[in-house]
This record gives C-alpha cells, structure tokens and sequence, in this order.
C-alpha cells in the first residue's frame, strides 16, 4: 500500500530564506507526483508536476525534484516570502494516467515578515 | 472555464438527514476524483471515476456513502443517513490523462 509522508508538519522561517520541503513515498512505482498549495479555507493548487521520467521542474521561485528510487521528493522554494504561508501537500499518482492520487499529510509553511 | 465547480460551499444538517453534494468537472478532463479532509485525517481519498465510470471506491467509509456520475459534467456524493462524524470539508478534483488536477472550492459539511 503506498503511503506517503511529509515531514516536518510545520516550519517557521524568516521572510528571504530558502528552504525545502520534504516528502517520501513508499512504493517507488510511481506515475507521477505533484506538488499543491493549500490556503486556509480554500482548494487545492497544482504547484508542479513531475512525470516519472523527469527529474525535476521548475516554476519561478519553485523547485521540485524527484529520486524515484529512493522514494523521495523535495520543493524548494527560494527568498521565500510572506504570500508563500500556506500548506503545502504533495500527492503521488500510482501505474497510470487513470489511477488514484495519494495524498501527504503536507507541511505547514509560516514565513515570517 | 470556470474550473471545477462544487456545491453546495457549506451545508449544515442534522444527523439522519440526507446530504447531497455536487460537483461539475473541467469540460474534457476524463477522471474525476472525491476526497475528504479532517484535521484529524488529513486529505482521503473516498472514490475516483475514469471516463464516467467509478474505478475504486474502496476509500468509501461505509455503504451510507454512494456517489454516482450520470454523465461527463455532474457527479454527486450522497450521505444517507448522515453522522456527525462525517463533518469534513469534502473536494471534487478533475484530471486530463497526466495532467495537473484541479480542485473545487470544496463543500465544508457540518453534520449536528
């Protein structure tokens, strides 16, 4: 059964940092892994989407990279800023292009001013 | 386009009562997809469709549970009869083959 983890749960830094967040995944069989924003009451935002063949993408200040053998991805986010604060959830996408989309339990991200 | 579209965005009820929720896919995407979030939970996948059809439904909690996809553009959750353990916001999300998927604005359900 394919879990995936984010760890840490929560992460406070100060506005201009660079930071990365973490998650890994059990099963490396994956067909791809996305990486969403969540602000308080509202849906979710696709950020990046990474195929299993790729390594990484790339979206402004964003980041992400993917080792499917180690079961592991990490986004990172240069000079962070203020209007980055949000959760931040990544979701992996088992055997296909019609399969189920598994969910972290995401990182929640405070940048202070 | 609108994005995915769902509704009702909040629904209040009392425990037995039957709740209806709705969603509207982006026109063209293929696969279509209802999850649950709880603090408690976080983000659960109940039931996923694919070219209209319900692929899994194994994250469905229990048979009070049932969703349907009539055709291309509507799909509804139903909860009968309701708990107050099934307050939760619920999402509807649509995806184009290997595409990003998009997400509703979600329905936050309370259940008292």
């Amino acid at each position: 059964k394919q879990e995936v983890t984010q760890i840490p749960a929560a992460l406070s830094v100060p506005e201009g940092e660079n930071l990365v967040l973490n998650c890994s995944f059990t099963d490396s069989a994956i067909y791809n892994l996305q990486w969403f924003r969540q602000d308080p009451g509202k849906g979710l935002t696709s950020l990046l989407l990474i195929q299993s063949s790729q390594r990484e993408q790339t979206s402004g200040r964003l980041n992400a990279s993917l080792d499917k053998s180690s079961g592991r991805s990490t986004l990172y986010i240069a000079a962070s800023q203020p209007g980055d604060s949000a959760t931040y959830l990544c979701a992996v996408s088992l055997y296909s292009s019609a399969s189920k989309i598994i969910f972290g339990s995401g990182t929640r991200l405070s940048i202070r001013p | 386009d609108a994005g995915v579209i769902q509704s009702p965005r909040h629904e209040v009820t009392e425990m037995g009562q039957e709740v209806t929720l709705r969603c509207k896919p982006i026109s063209g995407h293929n696969s279509l997809f209802w999850y649950r979030q709880t603090m408690m939970r976080g983000l659960e996948l109940l039931i996923y469709f694919n070219n209209n059809v319900p692929i899994d439904d194994s994250g469905m909690p229990e048979d009070r549970f049932s969703a349907k996809m009539p055709n291309a553009s509507f799909s509804t959750l139903k909860i009968q009869p309701s708990e107050p353990r099934d307050s939760a916001v619920y999402f509807c999300a649509s995806i184009q083959g290997s595409e990003r998927a998009f997400f509703g604005q979600g329905t936050r359900l309370t259940v008292v």
